[in-house]
């Protein structure tokens, strides 16, 4: 059974930073990785996806890698802001179309 | 805008008061899903529909149905809620478009058992 495992749980960080949040996977046969942003009590938004066959994916100031074989994806966000806090979910699809969701990091980004 | 709507946005409901919720999509994707996600958890994965067919989670309770009459509506009923029910439901399409398959979530319907 597939399970998605998010590291650290929560994060606190100064504006400016750079910060990377880890995702991890026990099964590595999967369709694709996609990261979510959740605002609190809101619906959910894709960022970033990742093909089975891809690497990585960038979309403005995010970065997000895949390693396939070892399970494992992080998401890159440079110089972060405010407007950055909110909980971030990474979620693997499998070749059902089933997406399986980590319980997230909730990132606050202090000014 | 092409968008996936979710009704009602909130909900509260008294226990054992059956209660549904509705998905309506505009984007004709052809795979519909529901998932609960409770408060600080991540989204469980209730069922989907690819198409026509259901696809039902071996741990998704009895007490869940959904119905999809077309493309565009799906239902999720819950026929006695619990106080264990109280939960955020969203609702997400998909489709595969150039090789890849994105879900796009709707706002969430926020139900409380009272």
């Amino acid at each position: 059974k597939q399970e998605v495992t998010q590291i650290p749980a929560a994060l606190s960080v100064p504006e400016g930073e750079n910060l990377v949040l880890n995702c991890s996977f026990t099964d590595s046969a999967i369709y694709n990785l996609q990261w979510f942003r959740q605002d609190p009590g809101k619906g959910l938004t894709s960022l970033l996806l990742i093909q089975s066959s891809q690497r990585e994916q960038t979309s403005g100031r995010l970065n997000a890698s895949l390693d396939k074989s070892s399970g494992r994806s992080t998401l890159y966000i440079a110089a972060s802001q405010p407007g950055d806090s909110a909980t971030y979910l990474c979620a693997v699809m499998d070749s059902s179309y089933k997406l399986i969701f980590g319980s997230g990091t909730r990132l606050l980004v202090r000014p | 805008d092409a968008m996936v709507i979710q009704n009602p946005r909130y909900q509260v409901t008294q226990f054992g008061k059956p209660v549904t919720l509705s998905c309506s999509q505009t984007l004709n994707h052809n795979v519909m899903y529901w998932y609960q996600q409770k408060s600080s958890q991540a989204p469980k994965l209730l069922f989907h529909y690819y198409d026509k067919d259901f696809n039902n989670e071996a741990d998704t309770p009895d007490n869940f149905q959904s119905r999809r009459p077309n493309t565009s509506f799906c239902f999720l009923d819950i026929r006695s809620p619990g106080l264990g029910d109280t939960a955020m439901y969203l609702c997400a399409t998909s489709s595969e478009i150039s090789g890849a398959n994105v879900l796009t979530f709707g706002a969430g319907s926020r139900l409380t058992v009272l």
